[in-house]
């Protein structure tokens, strides 16, 4: 089963728009993980957040998590035509002190337009 | 060291037969992980070895799904009688991280389609 929901599940904008994706889990959490997926490839790691974290940065890339609300967000800044690819959230749950397994959402199919 | 490797990359076999597949973790890292992606969906687990023993496994992982992990080193997923249900990206991915964090690099699947 997936813990988490991305909401949109289909984005589009222009090239140097900001791109922004949502993510909403339901169990606790030790941290959660943005990942990229370019079609027909394995995912790749973007960033992580911590349950203790509010918001991090990484180049274009900023991610908010609210314990509270159980969401997080993934905003691109100055999207790129090579930035067009699906994102995943995952949520790697408490247990037994260290978060072993990563659950995955639905995704968000980004297409950035040249 | 080039990541984590996956073979093979495509497999088209008929219901019925059995398939295998391999995968190559990165040499440093004691945890392996196989996913299954189906199109449109996010990756769902299936299992996950630190070194050789195998200490989770999903309820998606029926009677004719078994994995291993012979020497902690590369793993093996082995699905037999396969139906069509059974065609999909399987993901295969390792960590390392003594963080506790668990991130994971995964290798580039390798597609199963059950005709």
């Amino acid at each position: 089963s997936q813990q988490g929901e991305e909401d949109p599940q289909a984005l589009s904008i222009q090239e140097g728009e900001n791109a922004t994706m949502n993510c909403s889990y339901k169990t606790s959490i030790n941290n959660l993980q943005w990942y990229r997926q370019n079609s027909g490839r394995g995912l790749v790691h973007l960033i992580l957040i911590r349950s203790n974290e509010r918001e991090k940065h990484s180049g274009r890339l900023r991610v908010t998590l609210d314990t509270s609300k159980k969401s997080s967000s993934l905003l691109i800044t100055a999207s790129r035509a090579a930035d067009t690819a699906s994102y995943f959230c995952a949520t790697a749950r408490i247990s037994s002190g260290s978060a072993r397994q990563l659950t995955f959402g639905s995704g968000t199919q980004l297409t950035v337009l040249p | 060291d080039t990541g984590v490797s996956q073979d093979p990359r495509h497999k088209i076999t008929k219901r019925g037969q059995n398939v295998t597949f391999r995968c190559d973790p990165i040499s440093e890292h004691n945890r392996l992980y196989w996913y299954r992606q189906t199109l449109g969906q996010g990756p769902e687990f299936l299992t996950y070895f630190q070194n050789e023993a195998q200490l989770e496994k999903s309820r998606l992982l029926s009677d004719r799904f078994s994995a291993e992990r012979p020497k902690g080193s590369f793993s093996t997923l082995e699905i037999q009688r396969t139906e069509q249900g059974d065609s999909a990206m399987y993901l295969c991915a390792s960590s390392g991280d003594s963080s506790g964090a668990n991130v994971l690099t995964f290798g580039a699947g390798s597609r199963l389609t059950v005709l």
